[in-house]
């Protein structure tokens, strides 16, 4: 398996608190991801990143900001947790053709 | 943008027999990979089995298999054999490889499966 770790694993937050999640990977791979997955929804891009430095806007990015500065990690913000934003979170690399995906981050925003 | 559909919410299937999850997806490209991912009650995500479309022949990864129909866009999943271990959420998901977009996988909204002794 890809060495993908994700911090934490289990959050609960209040609404309108800054959340920030984590992705560390040890691969050196050049393409990072962030999904978020809910009930009837499948899994949808929030934000990926092609280098360092360099990020760029998926699907549903509204609330949510990232930070690459370096390989190893790719940063997911919350900027101010609302309910909505509970969902189980995913990270992923990917070098060339797989997708290698972290064990994802459980959030509830009460 | 690219649309990936799976209409199936869920399918069960009995132990050591046969089942065919359905995919299709919307695409004006000619070059992409498609891929079945496997997510058991652990939640962590499994790549079952991968297919380019320059490929004419299917897929096939021991008891998984693929039936690739490109010019109906549809790329369905077969277990053979089915297993209890088989029981999970299935993804279809696509990649292409052109410019930006080459960057994301899409996904559809996933077909839960249920194997019965």
């Amino acid at each position: 398996d890809a060495g993908i770790t994700q911090s934490p694993r289990h959050k609960v937050t209040e609404t309108g608190t800054p959340v920030t999640l984590r992705c560390h990977q040890t691969e050196n791979h050049r393409y990072m991801y962030w999904y978020r997955q809910d009930p009837g929804h499948g899994l949808r891009l929030i934000h990926y990143s092609y280098g360092v430095k360099d990020t760029d806007k998926g699907e549903v990015s509204d609330g949510y900001s990232v930070s690459r500065s370096k390989t190893e990690d790719f940063l997911l913000t919350l900027e101010s947790a609302t309910s909505s934003q509970t969902s189980v979170y995913f990270c992923a690399t990917r070098e060339n053709t797989e997708a290698f995906f972290g064990q994802g981050t459980r959030l509830t925003v009460v | 943008a690219q649309t990936v559909t799976q209409s199936q919410p869920e399918m069960s299937v009995q132990e050591a027999e046969t089942v065919t999850l359905s995919c299709t997806y919307d695409t004006s490209e000619s070059d992409y990979y498609l891929f079945w991912y496997k997510q058991p009650p652990s939640r962590q995500m499994i790549l079952v089995i991968r297919q380019e479309a320059y490929k004419q022949q299917n897929a096939t990864e021991n008891r998984f298999s693929v039936n690739f129909q490109k010019a109906a866009k549809s790329f369905s999943l077969k277990i053979s054999d089915s297993q209890l271990g088989d029981a999970a959420m299935y993804f279809c998901a696509y990649r292409s490889l052109l410019g930006g977009s080459n960057y994301k996988l899409t996904f559809g909204k996933g077909t839960l499966l249920t194997v019965n002794p």
